[in-house]
């Protein structure tokens, strides 16, 4: 089990460029989340998919799209990259009932000059 | 959305000290949730609590539900060097036995430990 997987780990953009942020989990989840964390901001949910073919905004979702085609895959895109989305991306998963735990993944660092 | 209130910020302690930190909130939360994040890794969970005034340990961390549902503390007694992080305390809603699965976070305490 490789629980929540992020990929790229680190990636620079100039300000304009796109880009695709990629989630897996493989514990068979049904609800994926986007976060951006930010210095002395703790964790702001931007997405959130509560299964496969839906998605839903969080608190911060202005400037990023989000997609869930496939149960194990959640994608958040950013159609132009500006300087104020210079931050750590992490995705979490959980499943549906019982604790509720949310299994986060190991973050993308992105840095847009 | 919702506000929560994480102190102290940073803290810098000797090994074997005791540490306490909280998390307010100006709304009601059915679940309080504690987490720590190494440097570079993602946040992983260290305590869940589901029930007002609930107090649950695991090892030499405890973590209690505020009777009011508005709040929540961490104590981490006889500290060690790996008890270096971020700690995050989450709070989350249940509807209807479900929970959205819908974390608000804290703004995180940094802790210190020195040998």
């Amino acid at each position: 089990n490789a629980g929540v997987t992020q990929t790229p780990k680190f990636r620079v953009l100039k300000t304009g460029q796109s880009m695709t942020l990629l989630c897996a989990q493989d514990m068979n989840h049904e609800y994926m989340y986007w976060y951006r964390q930010d210095p002395g901001m703790g964790l702001r949910l931007i997405h959130y998919s509560v299964g496969e073919g839906t998605t839903a905004k969080g608190e911060v979702p202005d400037g990023y799209n989000v997609s869930r085609l496939k149960k194990q895959n959640f994608l958040l895109g950013l159609e132009s990259a500006a300087p104020s989305q210079t931050s750590v991306y992490f995705c979490a998963s959980t499943e549906v009932g019982g604790t509720d735990t949310q299994y986060f993944g190991p973050g993308t660092r992105l840095t847009v000059l | 959305g919702q506000q929560l209130n994480q102190s102290p910020q940073s803290m810098f302690i000797q090994e074997g000290e005791d540490v306490s930190m909280n998390c307010t909130s100006s709304s009601i939360f059915n679940t309080w949730l504690w987490y720590k994040q190494d440097p570079g890794e993602g946040p992983v969970l260290l305590i869940a609590l589901y029930k007002a005034g609930e107090l649950t340990s695991n090892g030499r961390l405890t973590a209690q539900f505020g009777i009011t549902r508005k709040d929540s503390f961490l104590n981490i007694s006889a500290s060690i060097p790996s008890d270096v992080g971020i700690y995050f305390c989450a709070g989350q809603l249940r509807w209807r036995g479900s929970t959205l699965g819908r974390l608000y976070f804290g703004r995180g305490t940094q802790l210190t430990v020195w040998p």
